[in-house]
């Protein structure tokens, strides 16, 4: 069973420009998670989507946002980029909700750059 | 808010020996989750070990395990016969039930030959 992918895995923006990145989660996972890791503030929750519905955010502006498709495919986007954007952005599925014991299973990460 | 401490940044350890890794957390709450994750320097981290906190029983998986200590909010990770594949960041994390994962800073582990 292939993992969780994520596309692109390198991204170059300047400030003030959107993003837009992708998570396949794996097959028959409905979960889908997204992580910010910087090296100042380590691993912090952005939201979680469970069957097309965010079911939990964490504390990041409204620049930052998510959807899910039918297809349990998941996208994050961020709007008017900060130099500070600049992180790690890590995907997580689960089979279930991931508010429980469910195994977060992670992908290889998008490593998003603002200049 | 829940708070995980690794008060460890880096840790060293020889092949063959015995290292833990120290995790501490603030919760209110009598049930929740903690897990160890892996991040080698490929970055995709893996789930190590997870404990449910209203089982007393420490987890083990393998050479890993766990020393949970509930009242001293405490969840310590033992690796046994360390291997240089266990080189990597580990972190330490908490989940309230029906929240998301809440991660420590890491602790970044070095295995010397």
């Amino acid at each position: 069973k292939a993992g969780v992918t994520q596309t692109p895995r390198y991204l170059i923006k300047t400030r003030g420009q959107q993003v837009t990145l992708s998570c396949s989660p794996i097959s028959g996972h409905r979960s889908v998670s997204w992580y910010q890791q910087t090296p100042g503030q380590g691993l912090q929750f952005l939201f979680e989507y469970f069957s097309e519905t965010q079911r939990n955010k964490g504390n990041f502006p409204g620049r930052f946002s998510g959807r899910q498709f039918s297809n349990s495919r998941s996208e994050m986007n961020v709007s008017t980029l900060e130099l500070g954007d600049s992180a790690l952005y890590l995907c997580a599925s689960s089979t279930g909700l991931a508010g429980g014991l469910n195994e977060q299973f992670f992908g290889p990460g998008t490593r998003l750059t603002v200049l | 808010a829940q708070t995980v401490t690794q008060s460890q940044p880096e840790m060293s350890v020889q092949e063959a020996e015995t290292v833990t890794l120290s995790c501490t957390y603030d919760t209110s709450e009598s049930d929740y989750y903690l897990f160890w994750y892996k991040q080698p320097p490929s970055r995709q981290m893996i789930l190590v070990i997870r404990q449910e906190a209203y089982k007393q029983q420490n987890a083990t998986e393998n050479r890993f395990s766990v020393n949970f200590q509930k009242a001293a909010k405490s969840f310590s990770l033992k690796i046994s016969d360390s291997q240089l594949g266990d080189a990597a960041m580990y972190f330490c994390a908490y989940r309230r039930v029906g929240y998301a994962l809440n991660f420590g800073k890491g602790t970044s582990l070095l295995v010397t030959p």
